[in-house]
């Protein structure tokens, strides 16, 4: 079956430590994103990607790196710099239908900062 | 911001009842698009409307879009108790990378 990998699904992190989420996709999209959500509220953007090797900071990019070294792989990197890490983090792939794309989401990580 | 704006933010409803949800939206968009999220999960696609469409059904699901009041509307019709999650409308523009900006969200809960 086709679909979108996130692990772990819970992570907990000490301060001053980087965590590395990884996300792997099988169905051959060209473009990845990573959001986060925060508890009731909608997703932010943080990271996209729309092919290998290249990728662009979404609204809340400040303390996260990604990289695009494979197609089926977007892995985030949660740094020591974000100052409020602790959030539900979701993956999702997607492809160009007529002008539009429709996401496809991982099941999610759940990312706490003791 | 060009995030959405959602309401209710939360609604109640007994099995059965119909549930309107309301995504109201600050610039021009190419299409928009209704996603599900069960608590916990991820997010599921339901529903896509371009922006020159005014009405589009799926199952009980019907979608409005009026792109003079730059507003949507997702009503589920005859609701069951495993409608309960938090729904989503997310705005895609014309001419950028492919990424939708999201509402905050609408939690409905079904009671059965």
């Amino acid at each position: 079956d086709g679909g979108i990998t996130q692990s772990p699904k819970y992570l907990f992190r000490k301060e001053g430590q980087n965590v590395t989420l990884s996300c792997e996709q099988n169905l051959n999209h060209d473009a990845m994103y990573w959001y986060r959500q925060d508890p009731g509220q909608g997703l932010r953007l943080i990271y996209y990607s729309q092919i290998v090797n290249d990728f662009q900071k979404g609204d809340i990019a400040e303390g996260y790196s990604v990289s695009r070294e494979k197609k089926e792989s977007f892995p985030l990197t949660v740094t020591s710099a974000q100052k409020n890490p602790t959030a539900f983090y979701l993956c999702a792939s997607s492809i160009d239908s007529a002008g539009a794309n429709v996401l496809t989401f991982g099941a999610g990580s759940r990312l706490t900062v003791l | 911001s060009q995030q959405g704006e959602e309401d209710p933010q939360a609604l109640s409803i007994q099995e059965g009842e119909n549930a309107t949800m309301n995504c109201s939206y600050k610039t021009s968009i190419n299409n928009l698009q209704w996603y599900r999220q069960n608590s916990g999960r991820g997010l599921v696609h339901l529903i896509l409307i371009r922006s020159n469409e005014r009405e589009k059904h799926s199952g009980r699901l019907r979608v409005t879009l009026d792109t003079s009041k730059k507003s949507s509307s997702l009503l589920i019709t005859a609701s069951r108790a495993a409608d309960t999650a938090s729904y989503f409308c997310a705005m895609g523009f014309s001419g950028n990378t492919g990424k939708l900006i999201f509402g905050q969200g609408t939690t409905l809960q079904v009671k059965p």
